[in-house]
């Protein structure tokens, strides 16, 4: 059975600081999503990442993916408040018959001023 | 059109009643996702139809009941469901077996 770890689960940061975000997997897959959501809200996809070694980068987030290590984060630079939110990894255990997504727990992000 | 719509946003039922979520896009995505969702917690899927046909049920209650009528439209009926399937009903599509597009969710409340 896949298990899907993320962590930490709660993060408070300051606004300005770094941080990184860690999902970590139990079984191969060279695929692997990230996503956000607001309180109440639905997912919004933010990164797609589909081989190893892919890194991909949207403002102050930048995601990458190490397959070998099943290994995802989710790295953030210069916080800022809008990006208070809940951070969801998730693996797909790719069927012909569409995708099969497992979610990480989710990070529930704070960034104080 | 590059999204998925569901309706309605809220519904709040009771343990006999029997109401229907309704899910549409209109993507040509050929597969299509329903997840519940509790509060604080990941996404859980609970169904997958791929070209119109049920390819996954992940052993959800047989009150659940999907129901593909066609390429673009997902539905799930709900019967006699207990106060514990409270939840956020999230609705999905993909063009095949990657990235999934989430709709908005409808919100129930089963008293």
């Amino acid at each position: 059975e896949l298990k899907v770890e993320q962590n930490p689960l709660f993060l408070s940061m300051q606004e300005g600081k770094n941080y990184t975000i860690y999902c970590n997997y139990s079984t191969t897959s060279d695929r692997l999503y990230w996503y956000r959501q607001d309180p109440g809200k639905s997912l919004e996809s933010l990164f797609v990442l589909l081989s190893n070694g892919a890194v991909k980068q949207e403002g102050r987030l930048m995601a990458s993916l190490d397959t070998k290590a099943r290994l995802s984060t989710l790295h953030i630079t210069a916080a800022v408040h809008d990006l208070s939110a809940t951070y969801f990894c998730a693996v797909d255990m790719q069927k012909t018959s569409g995708s099969r997504l497992t979610f990480g727990e989710g990070t529930q992000l704070t960034v104080n001023p | 059109d590059t999204e998925v719509t569901q309706t309605p946003k809220h519904l709040v039922m009771g343990m006999t009643n029997k109401k229907s979520l309704k899910c549409e896009q209109h993507m040509g995505h050929r597969a299509m996702y329903w997840y519940k969702q509790k509060a604080k917690k990941p996404p859980e899927l609970m169904f997958v139809y791929s070209y119109e046909k049920l390819s996954i049920n992940e052993s959800v209650p047989s009150r659940f009941s999907p129901e593909c009528p066609n390429s673009s439209l997902l539905n799930l009926h709900l019967h006699a469901l207990q106060p514990e399937d409270s939840a956020l009903y999230l609705c999905a599509s993909s063009p095949g077996d990657n990235e999934q597009f989430f709709g908005p969710g409808t919100r129930l409340t089963v008293l």
